[in-house]
């Protein structure tokens, strides 16, 4: 079944204590994104690549790096985790090509306290 | 700069009523348009697209068209059902080909039987 799966669906964590959110798709699409979705504001782009070892920053990057050693891979990290990042995570993947049809995994729910 | 505005929820209606979600964009060149669902406890699917003007995007009985003079893109059903109780999400890809998404805000909609 093609799918986009995140680990962990749930995480309660404290302030600065590294974490990392693993995503991996197994549709060999090119393209993987992370997402945050908050209350009022819908899901705003973090990160994104095109590629393995090729990354850009989205529209909220701040706090998050990421790594995309393989095509199948895009984990996020968060080196020191803020109360301000607490929100739920989205990992999307895309083919590509005209139509950017994304498939999103279930979600993160993160809680920095 | 790139926006969805989409209406503001949360959206009460009774089994087989006429629905229709409001969703206005700006944006520079010619963006594609989507319809992204959520479903309690899951990730974003694809509900419908359109991406170039006065396309009608159709799907599981939504319909929505691309209008380029009023920039909108309005999401609507005939008569809807228990089970379209869900989060939706208006978004738009900036430029063609690009793999990026732009959200709204999202739109709670309830159905009661």
């Amino acid at each position: 079944e093609a799918q986009v799966t995140q680990n962990p669906r749930y995480l309660i964590t404290v302030t600065g204590k590294k974490l990392t959110v693993t995503c991996s798709q197994n549709m060999n699409h090119e393209y993987m994104s992370w997402y945050r979705q908050d209350p009022g504001l819908g899901l705003r782009q973090i990160y994104y690549s095109m590629n393995v070892e090729v990354t850009d920053k989205g529209d909220v990057p701040e706090g998050y790096k990421v790594s995309r050693k393989e095509k199948r891979n895009f984990p996020l990290i968060l080196e020191s985790p803020s109360p301000n990042q607490t929100s739920l995570y989205f990992c999307a993947s895309s083919p590509g090509g005209a139509k950017n049809i994304q498939y999103f995994g279930a979600g993160t729910r993160l809680s920095v306290l | 700069g790139n926006s969805v505005t989409q209406m503001e929820g949360p959206v009460t209606l009774s089994e087989e009523a006429f629905l229709t979600i409001n969703c206005t964009y700006t944006a520079t060149g010619y963006p594609s348009l989507f319809w992204y669902v959520q479903y309690p406890g899951e990730g974003l699917q694809l509900l419908l697209k359109a991406t170039k003007a006065d396309d009608k995007g159709s799907n599981k009985g939504f319909e929505a068209t691309y209008r380029k003079e009023t920039t909108s893109f309005h999401l609507e059903k005939g008569s809807v059902q228990v089970s379209d109780s869900a989060v939706y999400f208006c978004a738009l890809t900036p430029i063609q080909g690009a793999q990026k998404l732009v959200f709204g805000q999202g739109t709670r909609l309830t159905i009661n039987p």
